[in-house]
């Protein structure tokens, strides 16, 4: 199983909504990313993981809220988003952190209102 | 610090037409280097991956050959078919630190 699975696969939320995106992995990852992307641009790194443990967080803001329950799973939890922060949310996994050969999951459309 | 640089597209291009999309990059150390696709209203596949000098990644037709002395991880197919229609990024990682991609070029080919 090769596969990063992502849910909701849309959302809409307003600005005063809290909401949760969920990432799964099954192929024993240890290391575990969530990414935000814009239209017509490339992925920009928002959170690591390595072996449950954050060990990355690139200054997103902290209505941005990751966590890790476990080895395969990631959620990211979201609170009073603005609507620029509208956007494509990828999460990935990797065998350990550092590594680039990332698989990715076809991601959550978030649209912000 | 690290980066990639990718021509900008959009490439349209004939269906069996031949494709290059240049990649050039900046690194401290040695990079491993990467082709990621990404077809509309999906997430990133991982196309062909090369680790070190003079390595060929190959997969799907698709071709890209690290090369140090230019700095540059140029990607070829040699016949593209409407279904190759994607946005491609190059990227790259050293050890222990984060992908690096390139701005990414839309590729259309047409039937």
């Amino acid at each position: 199983d090769t596969e990063v699975t992502q849910t909701p696969k849309h959302l809409v939320m307003g600005m005063t909504n809290k909401k949760s995106l969920k990432c799964e992995q099954h192929m024993g990852h240890r290391a575990m990313y969530w990414y935000k992307q814009k239209a017509k641009k490339p992925p920009e790194l928002m959170f690591v993981y390595s072996y449950e443990k954050l060990s990355i967080n690139e200054s997103v803001p902290s209505r941005f809220s990751p966590e890790c329950p476990n080895s395969s799973l990631l959620n990211l939890h979201l609170h009073a988003l603005q609507p620029e922060d509208s956007a494509l949310y990828l999460c990935a996994s990797s065998q350990v952190l550092g590594t680039g050969e990332q698989y990715f999951g076809p991601g959550t459309r978030l649209t912000v209102t | 610090g690290n980066s990639v640089t990718q021509m900008e597209g959009p490439v349209t291009l004939s269906e069996e037409a031949f494709l290059t999309i240049n990649c050039t990059y900046t690194a401290t150390g040695y990079p491993s280097l990467f082709w990621y696709v990404q077809y509309p209203g999906e997430g990133l596949q991982l196309l062909l991956k090369a680790t070190k000098a003079d390595d060929k990644g190959s997969n799907k037709g698709f071709e890209a050959t690290y090369r140090k002395e230019t700095t540059s991880f140029h990607l070829e197919k040699g016949s593209v078919q409407v279904s190759d229609s994607a946005v491609y990024f190059c990227a790259l990682s050293t050890l222990g630190n984060k992908l690096v991609f390139g701005a990414g070029t839309i590729l259309r080919v047409k039937s």
